[in-house]
């Protein structure tokens, strides 16, 4: 079965922290990772996507690492800002899904930064 | 350019009733997709549009429809609402089925169904 988990289901950390947020998977065929910023009651938002031959992408402050040999990927945040507080979803796109290019979804690690 | 808009924003349905939401893209895609968003599981795919015209379903279609008659409006119904329809509906749109492609969401419509 096709899943995506991600850990922690949240996490708190004070302005100006670093933190890393990880996500594990079971996808078949891969395709390419993506991980989105949910603000609240907003919709997701691209940050990166990663095939399986990129290791690492940035995007600003925001660092995505894959290892598709273990099936595992993190989210990389530094210096965090009070804008950073969203959720982050770690997305998986399979090969050949067919009709449309089909997502697997987590559940999402809900961050909230504090001053 | 909007990128993709949802109306409504909220609607609260009591059991039974039916309703329908809108999305609207302005970045001529040919792909649209309604989906769910549940506490504590990842969005879920609930029909999908290849171009105008054309629908199908997705992973959880049981209990919506949807209509594709122009380009840029992907039409979500609900005929008979049940307290399990409620939650946050996402509408997105991609250019092409591309693996590589980028999904671009809507805001969001939340529905309560009591």
């Amino acid at each position: 079965k096709n899943q995506v988990e991600q850990s922690p289901q949240s996490l708190i950390i004070l302005e100006g922290k670093n933190c890393t947020l990880q996500c594990n998977y079971t996808v078949s065929p891969f395709s390419n990772l993506r991980w989105y910023k949910q603000d609240t009651g907003r919709g997701p938002v691209s940050l990166t996507i990663m095939t399986f031959s990129e290791n690492t992408k940035s995007n600003g402050r925001y660092t995505a690492t894959l290892d598709a040999d273990t099936k595992q990927s993190s989210l990389h945040i530094t210096a965090s800002q009070l804008s950073d507080s969203a959720s982050y979803i770690c997305v998986v796109s399979l090969m050949f899904s067919g009709g449309y290019n089909k997502l697997i979804f987590g559940a999402g690690t809900r961050l909230a930064v504090h001053p | 350019n909007a990128g993709v808009t949802q109306t409504p924003k909220f609607r609260v349905l009591k059991t039974g009733q039916s309703m329908t939401l809108l999305c609207a893209q302005d970045m001529n895609h040919e792909y649209m997709y309604w989906y769910r968003q549940d506490p504590g599981m990842g969005l879920r795919l609930i029909h999908y549009s290849v171009g105008e015209g054309t629908t199908a379903k997705g992973e959880v279609p049981d209990g919506y429809n949807v209509s594709r008659l122009k380009k840029q409006n992907f039409l979500l119904g609900l005929e008979s609402a049940a307290p399990s329809q409620t939650s946050v509906y996402f509408c997105a749109s991609s250019y092409s089925r591309g693996t590589l492609d980028e999904q671009y969401f809507g805001p969001g419509t939340r529905l309560t169904v009591t």
